[in-house]
């Protein structure tokens, strides 16, 4: 596997629903983003993790759970999401803050 | 935060040139402006940046104005693969969104073959 891979791809869950995204980055980098990508909406950067620390938090609602066990691993932890969560949840990496972002395809969420 | 404007949507022909325009007349002096595209179906990825001088690399040429309140991305030669939404974004150096990148609504490039 090379770049940024995210999984599952495509998600359905109901709102009562637990579930969990996984992101691994293969490039040695030391910062990870979660975007969210909603239909007609701008990429909106939801939180930000440097050496495993989380950095940024942009007032994500706290059904949105964030875990970072290591440089190379992200997760997103889902729990009573809405219907308006639905959308393509990205995933990227950076060496440092401040150099290029790599994103990873993103999984496509539907909740119901 | 600095905001840019880009035009909704655009077309192109294949193999000519294609000239991306984008206006910051918000810009700060230690805002660089970064490019990245977003293909359909997936992620957005970098294309190129820069502070105050023209820059070129193998994907794209970036052209920025004198005072800096605008710039314009250049495709030399558009293909097919270039069919993109393509954000223009101010990443500041310092401050409180220091190293984000805003995405805005960008512009959707087509490229008719």
């Amino acid at each position: 596997e090379t770049g940024v891979t995210q999984t599952p791809r495509h998600l359905v869950m109901g709102m009562t629903n637990k579930k969990s995204l996984k992101c691994e980055q293969h490039l040695g980098h030391n910062a990870m983003y979660w975007y969210k990508q909603s239909a007609k909406k701008p990429l909106e950067l939801m939180f930000v993790y440097n050496f495993k620390e989380q950095t940024e938090n942009n007032s994500v609602p706290s059904r949105f759970s964030p875990e970072c066990p290591n440089s190379s691993h992200l997760f997103l932890h889902l729990h009573t999401l809405q219907p308006e969560d639905s959308a393509l949840y990205l995933c990227a990496s950076s060496q440092g803050s401040f150099n290029e972002q790599f994103f990873g395809p993103g999984t496509r969420l539907t909740v119901l | 935060d600095a905001k840019t404007t880009q035009p909704n949507s655009m077309e192109s022909n294949e193999e000519e040139p294609v000239h991306l325009p984008c206006n910051h007349s918000t810009i700060s002096g230690t805002d660089y402006i970064h490019w990245y595209r977003q293909l359909p179906s997936q992620g957005p990825e970098y294309v190129i940046h820069g502070l105050t001088s023209n820059v070129n690399n193998r994907m794209a040429s970036l052209a920025i104005a004198e005072d800096r309140k605008s710039s314009t991305l250049i495709l030399h030669r558009a293909t097919l693969r270039d069919a993109a939404v393509y954000y223009c974004i101010l990443r500041a150096l310092y401050g409180g969104s220091q190293g984000n990148l805003i995405f805005g609504k960008g512009t959707k490039l087509s490229v008719k073959p």
